[in-house]
């Protein structure tokens, strides 16, 4: 089975400075990833995604990450953040299976100061 | 991009009552659905997947007498949470798989997320 670590729980960042939050995953031939943002009392959005192709992936609200199959990664970064990315980040992966949910990792608070 | 809706939004019930949570996918057919539940400042934990016209397959752990899931058609699946206790209390999610085609031949299954039901059981 699949397994996601996301290496900081949390991670403090003044504003307009870049940010990077790891992610690693457990190998596989073929997984899918993701990068999703939780802000308080609200649902997943979905940032980007990595499925096929380039492996520099990029999103939404400025941000990118970079799939590196040797290292199992999938680090996001940002190169300037603002007050308002203050939120929980949840990295996650998927088998190609239609019936195979999605297993995420436990989340990095993203706390930007100003 | 696909769209799945959650309903209410949230709830508010007593000790012992039933609660129902709706997951619809608006603009797709979804035959696979999968519940989440999230306690305050933790990650997303699966509960169960639900296949459309089958029983639900629940995660160890999971009471299924308690979780009761129906997915009867292609764009619904309820939860229902029976003999609601305070410790039901959580943000409950769902998700529903959509198809998608790539470019380079390959094809794959993508998670829509609904913006999830806050249940607080008094």
């Amino acid at each position: 089975a699949q397994s996601v670590t996301q290496l900081d729980s949390q991670v403090p960042v003044f504003e307009e400075a870049p940010v990077e939050l790891r992610c690693n995953y457990s190998s596989s031939v073929s997984v899918y990833l993701f990068w999703y943002v939780q802000y308080p009392n609200q649902g997943l959005q979905l940032l980007l995604k990595y499925l096929s192709g380039s492996t520099l992936v990029k999103g939404i609200n400025g941000f990118e990450a970079e799939f590196n199959k040797s290292q199992t990664s999938f680090h996001l970064r940002k190169p300037s953040v603002h007050i308002s990315d203050t939120a929980e980040y949840f990295c996650a992966v998927s088998d190609l299976g239609a019936n195979t949910p999605l297993v995420f990792g436990k989340g990095t608070r993203l706390s930007v100061i100003a | 991009g696909a769209v799945v809706s959650q309903h209410p939004s949230w709830v508010i019930c007593k000790s012992g009552t039933s609660v129902k949570i709706e997951c619809r996918s608006l603009d797709f057919q979804a035959t696979t659905m999968f519940w989440y539940r999230q306690f305050p400042k933790q990650s997303l934990m699966l509960m169960a997947t639900s296949n459309e016209g089958s029983k639900a397959t629940y995660e160890q752990g999971v009471e299924k007498d308690k979780f009761l899931i129906n997915h009867a058609s292609l764009t619904l699946s309820t939860l229902t949470v029976t003999s609601a206790h305070p410790e039901d209390s959580s943000f409950y999610i769902c998700s529903a798989r959509g198809e998608w085609g790539g470019t380079s031949g390959r094809s794959g299954y993508e998670q829509y997320f609904g913006p999830g039901t806050r249940l607080t059981v008094t």
